[in-house]
């Protein structure tokens, strides 16, 4: 049962560039979408989200895109910064509960 | 910046013993929920919590698992009869309100049943 994947298990990005991380899922009824960011001994913090009704929505340096269609959502970061190095879940909201995909390290190399 | 915590960082435990796992969500939230993630898997959520009621539970979570809050602050998950695949990662989380996707974590604990 994977609703929420997430295909790349790491990537490694140049400081400065675009960092891309992708999302798929598979069930349609999902209200939100999030990314989380993860630090090794701390819980997931929120970063962004997107509501399954937009299709894109952008914070600073960070946009979400939505492709409904395609059931895709993606992570845009720029320009990517050594602190933004860390593990970035995707996850869909809906009855109630987050469901989590299984993660990307990102690596931000100086 | 108000944040949930929870206690014990790492937990050591032989298999067949009961752990609690203790939770301080963020204190103006009412809405509080386990999540686990098992190492190299994704986070799975256990149970969400509110009023003093379970309000969704998912298939993990067996009758080896009960949640309580036993006084204004705390949020607990106990395991009854811990199992080798219980060792994972244990996240509590907090909204303020229901059915909400801003969720704050925990830093969580580490459970390893041996």
């Amino acid at each position: 049962d994977q609703q929420v994947k997430q295909n790349s298990p790491s990537l490694s990005v140049q400081e400065g560039r675009i960092s891309i991380l992708n999302c798929d899922y598979t069930n349609s009824m999902f209200d939100y979408f999030l990314w989380y960011k993860k630090y090794p001994a701390e819980g997931p913090t929120f970063l962004i989200s997107i509501s399954s009704i937009k299709d894109k929505n952008e914070d600073g340096r960070f946009t979400v895109f939505l492709n409904k269609s395609a059931k895709h959502l993606s992570l845009h970061i720029v320009p990517s910064q050594p602190g933004d190095s860390a593990v970035y879940f995707c996850a869909a909201f809906g009855n109630e509960k987050l469901t989590f995909g299984t993660g990307t390290r990102l690596t931000i190399i100086p | 910046e108000p944040e949930v915590t929870q206690t014990p960082s790492h937990q050591v435990t032989q298999m067949g013993q009961e752990v609690i796992l203790r939770c301080v969500p963020i204190s103006n939230h009412l809405y509080f929920y386990w999540y686990r993630q098992i190492l190299g898997q994704k986070v799975e959520f256990l149970v969400s919590f509110y009023n003093n009621e379970i309000s969704e539970k998912s298939e993990i979570f067996d009758d080896q698992f009960s949640v309580e809050r036993p006084d204004g602050s705390n949020f607990t998950l106990k395991i009854r009869s811990t199992k080798l695949e219980d060792s994972a990662m244990y996240f509590c989380a907090s909204s303020e309100v229901w059915s909400s996707y801003e969720q704050y974590f925990g830093p969580g604990t580490r459970l390893t049943v041996t």
